[in-house]
């Protein structure tokens, strides 16, 4: 069955500097995996996606992430942070074959101190 | 601002009712997801509709069930409704079913029961 762990609750950093949340999976097949954000109140919205090809994905608002085949992890970084980058942060897979679901983590709640 | 509304925004009713939660996915999206987010359980999927036909299946309770329309508006119906369903719930669409889309989040519906 597939699953996503977020191992952090929280992760604290000072802005400008790099941040790093993490994320691993386990699927049975090839996985898709996607990081959304959550503002307060709002729905999530789309960060980035790794589906095949470069293992370093490029998103939105300066954010990338890594896929690690051999360590089945998706970290989400950026090099410089800032404070309107304090959200809540979720992991997602699906898997290649067959099964349609999206499984979330628990989620990663940045804070970004000034 | 995702293109995919919900109505309503807020809701509150008693133990043992009956809701409807309404859903207009992105212009030209076929597919739409339904989610249950509560701070015990986290993001839960429910179920997924594409052009019109479901699926797949989550997490969804027998006391509640979705649809999808002709014009690809979504509806989910809660009922016997219990304290412990108190929670926000999301909609979301893609443009297909396929697994490598992203999916694009509504506001969200915040269900209280009372």
């Amino acid at each position: 069955a597939q699953s996503v762990a977020q191992p952090e609750d929280q992760v604290n950093v000072a802005e400008g500097n790099p941040l790093t949340v993490k994320c691993t999976y386990s699927v049975s097949g090839n996985p898709y995996l996607f990081w959304y954000v959550q503002y307060p109140n709002r729905g999530l919205q789309f960060l980035l996606k790794y589906i095949t090809g470069d293992n370093l994905v490029k998103g939105s608002y300066g954010f990338e992430a890594e896929f690690n085949k051999s360590q089945t992890s998706f970290h989400l970084k950026k090099p410089s942070a800032l404070v309107s980058d304090s959200a809540l942060y979720f992991c997602a897979v699906r898997e290649g074959k067959g099964g349609f679901k999206t499984i979330f983590g628990a989620g990663t709640r940045l804070f970004v101190k000034a | 601002d995702s293109g995919v509304t919900q109505t309503p925004k807020h809701l509150i009713t008693a133990t043992g009712q009956r809701v409807t939660l309404r859903c207009s996915p992105r212009s030209g999206d076929l597919s739409v997801y339904w989610y249950q987010q509560s701070l015990d359980q986290g993001l839960q999927f429910l179920i997924q509709y594409y052009n019109g036909e479901e699926r797949a299946k989550g997490n969804i309770l027998e006391r509640f069930s979705a649809q999808q329309f002709p014009d690809l508006h979504s509806e989910l119906n809660l009922s016997s409704l219990e304290l412990g369903d108190s929670a926000l719930y999301f909609c979301a669409s893609s443009t297909t079913s396929g697994n490598t889309y992203e999916q694009y989040f509504g506001p969200g519906t915040r269900l209280t029961v009372t």
